[in-house]
């Protein structure tokens, strides 16, 4: 059970706007910032959204993140099949004393 | 090249031990706060272990007490020495570099796998 919540799972077009939520809580997202993680078939994670909405050198302005309360989502614009992997929300938690995930949302391009 | 590579992984029997190692290169480790995230078969991410510029090391609850962080300046390296494992460790370990500037984990690396079974 991971202390961040994602959907399981999401799906679009390509060319089509999809959005990811995490869910989490005061100790978290509430207070700190969140971040994006990216994880192709096999490959290891990729840092995609920093600091609640903040794109690292490289990567594309389709993607683009935000937070509001308890809460940040994940929105992918333009859809494209190499957008097809596994999604992870992430916060620092001031009650754990240690950075929480969230359970990965899987983004299939129909 | 900023680079992390993981080595040390396998098969190991419950209550045995293994060390992992985690190789950096382009960076210094000793200067970063550096971490332990698994990954168990089919699952999400779980933060196992930090340890800090300073040296100060915090670890996830599930693995308290039985697996210890640590680092060799000489070596420009990070290291997870694990102890008493059950077949709830089994998972990629990866090891990743977290960046206060992003306030995120930036660089990772591929990733080694423990396996722990009877």
């Amino acid at each position: 059970q991971s202390v961040l919540t994602q959907p399981p799972s999401a799906s679009g077009t390509p060319g089509q706007r999809v959005t990811i939520s995490c869910s989490g809580s005061s100790s978290n997202i509430g207070s700190n910032t969140v971040n994006w993680y990216q994880q192709l078939p096999g490959k290891a994670p990729k840092l995609l959204i920093y600091r609640n909405n903040q794109r690292p050198s490289g990567v594309p302005e389709r993607f683009s993140g935000s937070k509001s309360g308890t809460s940040a989502s994940l929105a992918i614009s333009g859809l494209q099949s190499e957008d097809e992997a596994d999604y992870y929300c992430a916060a620092w938690d001031d009650s754990l004393n240690g950075w929480v995930f969230g359970g990965g949302t899987k983004l299939t391009v129909l | 090249e900023v680079q992390l590579v993981e080595s040390g992984g396998g098969f190991i029997q419950p209550g045995g031990s293994l060390r992992l190692s985690c190789a950096a290169s382009g960076f210094t480790v000793s200067s970063n706060y550096m971490s332990w995230v698994r990954q168990a078969p089919g699952k999400g991410l779980e933060w196992v272990s930090v340890i800090y510029g300073g040296g100060t090391t915090h670890y996830a609850d599930s693995v308290k007490g039985r697996f210890t962080i640590s680092r060799d300046k000489s070596k420009n390296s990070l290291y997870l020495q694990m102890n008493y494992l059950r077949g709830e460790d089994t998972a990629v370990y990866y090891c990743a570099r977290f960046l206060g500037v992003s306030d995120a984990f930036d660089i990772w690396g591929q990733g080694t796998m423990v396996t722990v079974s009877s």
